[in-house]
């Protein structure tokens, strides 16, 4: 149980293009997902806090904007990466909290991740 | 603010061999703590977790102890395994701001060598 998916796995884009990356709890509700971003051989990095129903919290220095993030049902958030540049160039992580009873209680379960390369 | 401090890495130790990874932190109230695990082109894992002070969270053959006095959860393993090396991350919760966001150390890559 606690699955949480990412697709796509893998994207390539231009510069200047948009992108969107979406993040599902497969088994759970997740009232509460959470973005990171991941530079090579770094710490994750906490980006935005996605809650359902209502606007996304962005940590300082994220544009908002230019991350834009949707929280439409208690399965799925997406990441929209807007006229994405080279230096937005990362590994996109999401999470998602589970809020169910039992072990799994206030804990989080992450998603593959997204490579994004802008050329 | 919070923040989580980890011994730097690459850890390289032979197989059979005892593990310890440091990690300290500093919070303003009373936090969850967890390891997380990354293995090559994979994404994290939850490894074990501790959610009050001492507490041990175990898994795999992996401890870790929430040592308020120390403001440490060092993670420890009696004897790794090549299928061990990963990089490993410890974390807390954000309780403060009840979002729930977790604070991530720098992660301390491991390998084992046969």
């Amino acid at each position: 149980g606690a699955v949480v998916s990412q697709h796509p796995s893998r994207v390539i884009c231009k510069s200047g293009t948009s992108v969107k990356i979406e993040c599902r709890s497969l088994d759970f509700q997740a009232t509460t997902m959470f973005w990171y971003r991941q530079f090579p051989k770094q710490s994750l990095m906490l980006m935005a806090t996605s809650n359902e129903g209502s606007k996304a919290t962005y940590e300082q220095g994220v544009e908002k904007d230019k991350f834009l993030i949707n929280h439409a049902s208690l399965t799925l958030s997406t990441l929209t990466v807007t006229s994405a540049h080279p230096e937005d160039s990362s590994f996109y992580i999401c999470s998602a909290r589970d809020k169910g009873r039992g072990p799994g209680t206030d804990t989080q379960y992450f998603g593959p991740g997204t490579r994004l390369t802008v050329l | 603010g919070n923040s989580v401090t980890q011994m730097e890495g690459p850890v390289t130790l032979s197989e059979e061999a005892f593990l310890t990874i440091n990690c300290t932190y500093t919070a303003t109230g009373y936090p969850s703590l967890f390891w997380y695990v990354q293995y090559p082109g994979e994404g994290l894992q939850l490894l074990l977790k501790a959610t009050k002070a001492d507490d041990k969270g175990s898994n795999k053959g992996f401890e870790a102890t929430y040592r308020k006095e120390t403001t440490s959860f060092h993670l420890e393993k009696g004897s790794v395994q090549v299928s061990d090396s990963a990089v490993y991350f410890c974390a807390l919760s954000d309780v403060g701001t009840g979002r729930r966001a977790l604070t991530f150390g720098s992660g301390t890559r491991l390998q084992v060598q046969p």
